[in-house]
């Protein structure tokens, strides 16, 4: 089984839809992140989570929002959902702890397209 | 100006050919130094580490010059398999994220 899953795995929604992507991990991992990746861009951090209660902001956040239910449990909402946010969504983990380079274990995706 | 910048490719080479993919990163605030490896449609996957004095795994190079604040990968005798796209990576100093290159894209032909 996987370590880092995500659902949906692929979804096409409306615009103006509301839209929540899950993430789980069984890692142990204290820090989970949400990505998005766009053709040329790379990716680009949306949030991230340091522990159960902690939520910060990354490079794009607006239109954005995340909840970590539980320390395996981190999920993101899009609240109205618009075209440009037509992406490949990554969840990614890490555990300072056990690591002196911070190296994060990626979930397979969520490609989600908004018409 | 990007923080991380690559070039995207694509590198056409041939099997059992040397390649070498370059990065430049902007703040010389950073420390840590990373090469992932993305397959088509699938999520990144860490491939090495680049620390400063240089590093090798098997046919992989890394290398390091924070004067000029450089990253390369060199990848000997290519294979079909190292076909995927490169993404340079730091982690700057005083964060706790990684701030992603745009990828290199590597074909590896017959």
């Amino acid at each position: 089984d996987a370590d880092v899953t995500q659902t949906p795995r692929n979804r096409i929604t409306k615009t103006g839809k509301r839209i929540m992507l899950e993430c789980s991990q069984t890692k142990g991992h204290d820090r989970m992140y949400w990505y998005r990746q766009d053709p040329g861009l790379g990716l680009r951090l949306i949030y991230y989570s340091f522990d159960v209660k902690d939520i910060n902001k990354g490079e794009i956040s607006d239109g954005y929002s995340v909840s970590r239910q539980a320390q395996a449990k981190f999920s993101l909402s899009l609240e109205s959902a618009i075209p440009n946010q037509t992406a490949l969504y990554f969840c990614a983990t890490s555990d300072l702890e056990h690591s002196s380079y911070n190296e994060q274990f990626f979930g397979p995706g969520t490609r989600l397209t908004v018409l | 100006r990007k923080e991380v910048e690559q070039d995207p490719g694509p590198f056409n080479v041939p099997e059992g050919a040397t390649v070498a993919f370059n990065c430049t990163y902007s703040n010389s605030a950073s420390q840590s130094f990373f090469w992932y490896r993305q397959d088509c449609r699938k999520e990144p996957k860490l491939l090495m580490s680049v620390y400063s004095s240089g590093n090798e795994d098997g046919r992989f190079t890394a290398q390091l010059n924070r004067a000029s604040q450089y990253i390369s990968l060199l990848i000997r005798d290519s294979k079909l398999s190292d076909s995927a796209t490169y993404l340079c990576v730091v982690n700057m100093s005083g964060y706790n994220k990684l701030i992603f290159g745009a990828g290199t894209r590597l074909a590896v032909h017959p």
